[in-house]
């Protein structure tokens, strides 16, 4: 079974500074990875999504890569601003049972 | 668009009780998902369909819970009877196919928040 681990948990920089999240998978055999952001007490909004033939995709200063082989994914924010607050939810799929989601990584920017 | 529409927004129950939660997709996808989000274990798929038709309910946790999906535009989650630990956000994503092919990409609700007392 697929299993979907965000490393860190939580994460707290100030304003300004670059900065990694991390996305591991068990199954390399993926469709695709997406990445959702979640706001307190809203649904997911997709930012990114990577095909599994791609090696990453970007979007204003938000850059994704994927590693089938390492079953990895980064998701890389330049020039942080309090904006980018939120959870951060890695999503690997489609399997039999859809995507799988880890746990997300809660970021907080410091103004 | 106007996007995935859930209702409620908020429900608050008593143990015992029916829950009906809704969900119109965006028109135009052909799967519909139901998710619950918790802070202990986070989003977990209950239940998807392709064009109208159920394909994995595996992730349903008891025979409590029930959902149908009567058309295109419309399906529901019924817990009846409700207990405190379904106490929890239910998401509803929609997701397009092209080609025949499903693009894995999701659209999500704004969710359920279901407390029940």
């Amino acid at each position: 079974k697929q299993e979907v681990t965000q490393i860190p948990a939580a994460l707290s920089v100030p304003e300004g500074e670059n900065l990694v999240l991390n996305c591991s998978f068990t199954d390399s055999a993926i469709y695709n990875l997406q990445w959702f952001r979640q706001d307190p007490g809203k649904g997911l909004t997709s930012l990114l999504l990577i095909q599994s033939s791609q090696r990453e995709q970007t979007s204003g200063r938000l850059n994704a890569s994927l590693d089938k082989s390492s079953g990895r994914s980064t998701l890389y924010i330049a020039a942080s601003q309090p904006g980018d607050s939120a959870t951060y939810l890695c999503a690997v799929g489609p399997g039999a049972d859809g995507l799988t989601f880890g746990k997300g990584t809660h970021l907080i920017i410091q103004p | 668009d106007a996007g995935v529409i859930q209702s409620p927004r908020h429900e608050v129950t008593e143990m015992g009780q029916e829950v009906t939660l809704r969900c119109k997709p965006i028109s135009g996808h052909n799967s519909l998902f139901w998710y619950r989000q918790t802070m202990m274990r986070g989003l977990e798929l209950l239940i998807y369909f392709n064009n109208n038709v159920p394909i994995d309910d595996s992730g349903m946790p008891e025979d409590r819970f029930s959902a149908k999906m009567p058309n295109a535009s419309f399906s529901t989650l019924k817990i009846q009877p409700s207990e405190p630990r379904d106490s929890a956000v239910y998401f509803c994503a929609s997701s397009p196919r092209e080609a025949g092919v499903w693009t894995g990409e999701l659209f999500f609700g704004e969710g359920s928040r279901l407390t029940v007392l």
